[in-house]
């Protein structure tokens, strides 16, 4: 199985900043990741796939690079809404993984 | 619009068979184009694929779940459904069922599933 580790757990930051979150696998997974945003109460929702495409309708204030073992979900100037838990997901073997998450939170 | 919904109970007791639904509108589960499956997540914590098939072809199982796991399709229904047996308070959780190919998208709104006596 293909363990990803996401790094912080937690990232204190204010609206405005620039916050860089970091998801690294423990095999080689191409540019087989996608990245996701979940807030209380609510499914997960659809950021990046495939490493650094945008789904449908995310803000350009979302980004996210990598490829092989690391990946970045960058967010260029947080906005309140923007504060969630964030999770990584590789579809490069069976079975699918995800990350632990990071938690942003509001400084 | 497509959308998933999951029914089922939401409570089951130990050894029991944790049985939910979903209801699949907007697109064809039959159509090949995606693989459909359940996803769960115990609350405060993170996500786990259980499974999913792809109609015409395979249907994957999350080894963790050690064969207690099956997934079923109702093509009159346009709908899938999730049988896990055995189970234990572990298996508390909100299960999600979901389309994917490239990535997760969309998802159900999930249910809470518990496991309780």
């Amino acid at each position: 199985e293909i363990v990803l580790t996401q790094s912080p757990a937690t990232l204190s930051l204010s609206p405005g900043e620039r916050a860089t979150l970091s998801c690294g696998a423990s095999q080689y997974i191409s540019k087989y990741l996608a990245w996701y945003q979940q807030k209380p109460g609510q499914a997960p929702r659809l950021l990046i796939y495939d490493a650094s495409n945008r789904a449908t309708g995310i803000p350009a204030r979302f980004s996210g690079s990598g490829s092989g073992t690391d990946f970045t979900l960058t967010i260029s100037s947080l906005e309140p809404e923007d504060f969630a838990i964030y999770y990584c997901q590789q579809r490069s073997k069976w079975p699918l993984t995800f990350g632990q998450g990071t938690r942003l939170e509001i400084k | 619009q497509l959308q998933l919904q999951e029914s089922g109970p939401g409570l089951v007791k130990p050894s029991e068979t944790l049985s939910l639904s979903c209801i699949v509108s907007g697109d064809s589960i039959t159509s090949g184009d995606y693989y459909w499956g359940w996803i769960r997540q115990p609350p405060g914590k993170g996500l786990e694929w259980i499974g999913h098939f792809y109609y015409g072809g395979s249907t994957d199982y999350n080894p963790s779940l050690k064969g207690r796991v099956t997934i079923s399709v109702d093509t009159s229904k346009n709908q899938f459904s999730l049988n896990l047996n055995s189970v234990t308070a572990a298996d508390s959780a909100i299960y999600y069922c979901v389309r994917h190919w490239q990535s997760v998208d969309p998802w159900g709104q999930g249910t809470l599933v518990t496991v309780s006596s």
